[in-house]
């Protein structure tokens, strides 16, 4: 079936080093692609999203660009920080009739030292 | 309120109980969602509802989970003879309608004994 399959983790980065976080999906469709981030002992955030093929989404520092030709959504973000410690899903929801379910990849944790 | 309102926060019961838990999505949200996510796993759909009418249950594990919305406001999930394998933590999100943006609460931790 439709699904995200991301990097697991965990990742342990220092402070101001660089991030990416792979996330690949199956080529069925027309996704929409999302990041969603879980802070220690807050619910899920939506951090970005992309609706189609080549476009980048941006938030907080992060992007990730929707690549068709790989058919990936990697997370990248150029200098972490402590605060973004947390664990990272890729998710997809699909276009047509299902356009409300997201599919959500296994999750990674990102550690950041100071 | 100002966000997705999950209770309770943590609900730790017995093999063969029942368990309710409730959802109060962001006012004037349409579409309400449940999810459930195990250890070391994604989130994974179980029910979304459109107004009072689930739309679709096709997520549902069994016949022992059930999913009301009578108003079109708040939700409850309903499980009969809890099992352990039914320890997870339970999500619940909300957006202004299909396909808009999901907005997450904390979920409840659920723990069957």
């Amino acid at each position: 079936g439709d699904s995200v399959t991301q990097m697991e983790g965990p990742v342990t980065l220092s402070e101001e080093a660089f991030l990416t976080i792979n996330c690949t999906y199956t080529a069925t469709g027309y996704p929409s692609l999302f990041w969603y981030v879980q802070y220690p002992g807050e619910g899920l955030q939506l951090l970005l999203k992309a609706t189609k093929a080549d476009d980048k989404g941006s938030n907080k520092g992060f992007e990730a660009t929707y690549r068709k030709e790989t058919t990936s959504f990697h997370l990248e973000k150029g200098s972490v920080q402590v605060s973004d410690s947390a664990v990272y899903f890729c998710a997809r929801i699909d276009s047509g009739g299902s356009n409300y379910k997201l599919t959500f990849g296994k999750g990674t944790l990102l550690t950041v030292n100071p | 309120g100002a966000g997705v309102s999950q209770t309770p926060s943590n609900k730790v019961t017995e093999k063969g109980k029942y368990v309710e838990l409730r959802c109060d999505p962001i006012s004037g949200h349409t579409a309400l969602y449940w999810y459930r996510q195990s250890l070391g796993q994604g989130p994974e759909f179980l029910i979304y509802f459109q107004g009072t009418g689930a739309a679709d249950d096709s997520g549902l594990p069994n016949d022992r989970f059930f999913a009301v919305r009578p108003e079109g406001s708040v939700s409850t999930l309903k499980i009969q003879r809890t099992e352990r394998g039914d320890s997870a933590v339970y999500l619940c999100a909300s957006s202004p309608g299909p396909g808009g943006t999901q907005h997450f609460g904390d979920g409840t931790r659920l723990s069957i004994l």
